[in-house]
Parts: C-alpha cells; structure tokens; sequence
C-alpha cells in the first residue's frame, strides 16, 4: 500500500511552546490529509480536514487558532500546536488519501506522541 | 460523543480459535463500516470493509457482519494466527471521507 510518513513519532516540549508534525505522502500526491487526536483508551477523534491549497476544516470544538494546520502542497501536510498545556497531551496521527480514491484508500501515518511538560 | 464502540478493550484467543471482535454504533447515518489493523508504532492499515446494503462481507480468514437493526458489526477472524496479534479499530462513515473510530481492541493469539 502506499507509504505516509509522520514526524517525529515523539516529543516532549515545554508548556508554552509550539511543536509542528509534519505528515508526507511518499509515493502518492494526497489532495486530502485529515488530523486525528487521540487520548488514552479513547478513540481517534477527527480534528481537522485539510485539502491541499485550501484551509482546514476544523471539527466543532477544535481551536483553529490553536491547532494551525497547514497543507500547501500535494505530499506535506503539517500540524502546529501552538502554545502548547500539558492538556494537550496526546497522540495525533495523520491520514491521506489521493485524488479519486475511495475511502480504502485513507492511509494513515504512524503517529506522533506528544507530551507536553 | 462516541458514535463508535468497541466495549472489549483485549482478546486473547489460542492459536487456530477464532477471534470475534465486535463494534457497536449510535449513528443511523452511518453507510460504511471498516475494520483497521495496527501493529505497535506503524499507523493503522485498512483490513476489511462493509457497506450497510449488505450483511457479510467475506476476505479470505477475514469476515465482518454487520447487524443493522441493532447496529452492531463483529469481525471474526478464522482461524486467527500470531500474525494476527494487533490492535483492532472499527470505524464509520456517513457517505463521506470522515471516520468515526472506536477505542481499538487488542488481540493476542496465544501460540
């Protein structure tokens, strides 16, 4: 299947910083990234929908100015916690999928755990 | 708001048994069903899907169920191998490209 790559697959940042993670489809062009947020032993949670060259789509109850999300070309897709609380703790993932494909075709990053101190 | 669960959070099942996995849902616009796989530090890789104009959808060991009226779907997975040790995510869709997942239940097949 085709390859989406997320980084960094974890960091620890200090409350009050931003911290960006970046999601790259390697092997396809992914006109459509979605951002999800998970908490333990919770479900993935979609956050935002982001098509390339075009704002994301925030769900209710996602801070836009929070969470900037950012996809500006066909294979890059990031998300920027700004000013970062430890209630942002998380682990978020990526997921892409390319022009025409059917929603099996969603392939999804490994995952970025963040823990905010 | 869970719109999708997963009640079971682990399975463990001997090797060659079957694995029954199930997923309940709330949401009657849901029109799409999907089983997703996850291996430790590797993202979710789709597995097997169902469409809500059908009952059974069948892929090799593979087979998911999916019980309308009650809106309950289940994956079973015959006979289960240690390969087949994961996480397990049922997610939904409303005819759109938005997934709803539930919480993931981890199965261990037992050699």
């Amino acid at each position: 299947g085709a390859v989406v790559s997320q980084h960094p697959s974890r960091v620890i940042c200090k409350s009050g910083t931003s911290v960006k993670i970046e999601c790259r489809s390697l092997d396809f062009q992914a006109t459509t990234m979605f951002w999800y947020r998970q908490f333990p032993k919770q479900s993935l949670m979609l956050m935002a929908t982001s098509n390339e060259g075009s704002k994301a789509t925030y769900e209710q109850g996602v801070e836009k100015d929070k969470f900037l999300i950012n996809h500006a070309s066909l294979t890059l897709s990031t998300l920027t916690v700004t000013s970062a609380h430890p209630e942002d703790s998380s682990f978020y993932i990526c997921s892409a999928r390319g022009p025409g494909q059917g929603i099996e075709k969603l392939f999804f990053g490994s995952g970025t755990q963040l823990s905010v101190l | 708001d869970q719109q999708v669960k997963q009640n079971s959070p682990s399975l463990s099942v001997q090797e060659g048994r079957i694995s029954i996995l199930n997923c309940d849902y709330t949401n009657s616009m849901f029109d799409y069903f999907l089983w997703y796989k996850k291996y430790p530090a590797e993202g979710p890789t789709f597995l097997i899907s169902i469409s809500s104009i059908k009952d059974k959808n069948e892929d090799g060991r593979f087979t998911v169920f999916l019980n309308k009226s009650a809106k309950h779907l289940s994956l079973h997975i015959v006979p289960s191998q240690p390969g087949d040790s994961a996480v397990y995510f049922c997610a939904a869709s409303a005819n759109d490209y938005k997934l709803s997942f539930g919480a993931g239940t981890t199965v261990t097949v037992r050699a």
